[in-house]
């Protein structure tokens, strides 16, 4: 089973809404990452998380808060968006690296109005 | 800067034929390397890895590496319709992460 599972896939938040995403996997995967995906572009990482620690934070806006409650689960809270934050959110995992093969959820498609 | 490079296409190519991706990096001393497929709208699908040098096949795709050049390929035999979708290319990176190229939009056409 190779399953990453986002909720929710669409997600429509105004620009005071406080909302969360969240992600979950069930393969004992360590290695758990958030990246941001604009039409046309390739994935861009945001965070990784690596044995339930924040490893890497690609210099993200404080308006995007990541939370690893435990090692099937990953958060990401959202605060105060703009309208260019509109994107499709992936969440992945991997076995402990990304030197290892990392597998995508089916993200969440938000928008910012 | 580590970086990895495909040409963005888009590669047309007619059904039955094969398709070859090309990607270049950057980093030598980058260890692992994936493919992916992404059709729009939806999430990227590992498609395909690998760590040695040569070539490694599954069913119709085969994924070539030679580090010596920096070089990765992806090739799909037997194109169908259904394989019409960007191929993303991405590379281990030494903090922990994935490094991936713009990726390459592949129309088989029928």
């Amino acid at each position: 089973d190779t399953e990453v599972t986002q909720t929710p896939k669409h997600l429509v938040m105004g620009m005071t809404n406080k909302k969360s995403l969240k992600c979950e996997q069930h393969m004992g995967h360590r290695a758990m990452y958030w990246y941001k995906q604009k039409a046309k572009k390739p994935p861009e990482l945001m965070f990784v998380y690596s044995y339930e620690k924040l490893s890497i934070n690609e210099s993200v806006p404080s308006r995007f808060s990541p939370e690893c409650p435990n090692s099937s689960l990953l958060n990401l809270h959202l605060h105060a968006l703009q309208p260019e934050d509109s994107a499709l959110y992936l969440c992945a995992s991997s076995q402990a690296r990304a030197d290892t093969e990392a597998f995508f959820g089916q993200g969440t498609r938000l928008t910012v109005v | 800067q580590k970086e990895v490079e495909q040409n963005s296409g888009p590669l047309s190519v007619p059904e039955g034929a094969i398709a070859s991706l090309n990607c270049t990096y950057s980093d030598r001393g980058s260890q692992s390397f994936f493919w992916y497929r992404q059709y729009s709208g939806k999430s990227p699908e590992l498609i395909m890895f690998i760590y040695s040098n040569g070539d490694k096949e599954d069913g119709r795709f085969t994924a070539q590496l030679n580090k010596a050049s920096q070089y990765v390929s992806l090739l799909i035999r037997d194109s169908q319709p259904s394989d019409s979708a960007t191929y993303l290319c991405a590379v281990g990176g030494s903090q922990g992460n994935l490094i991936f190229g713009k990726g390459t939009k592949l129309s088989v056409k029928p």
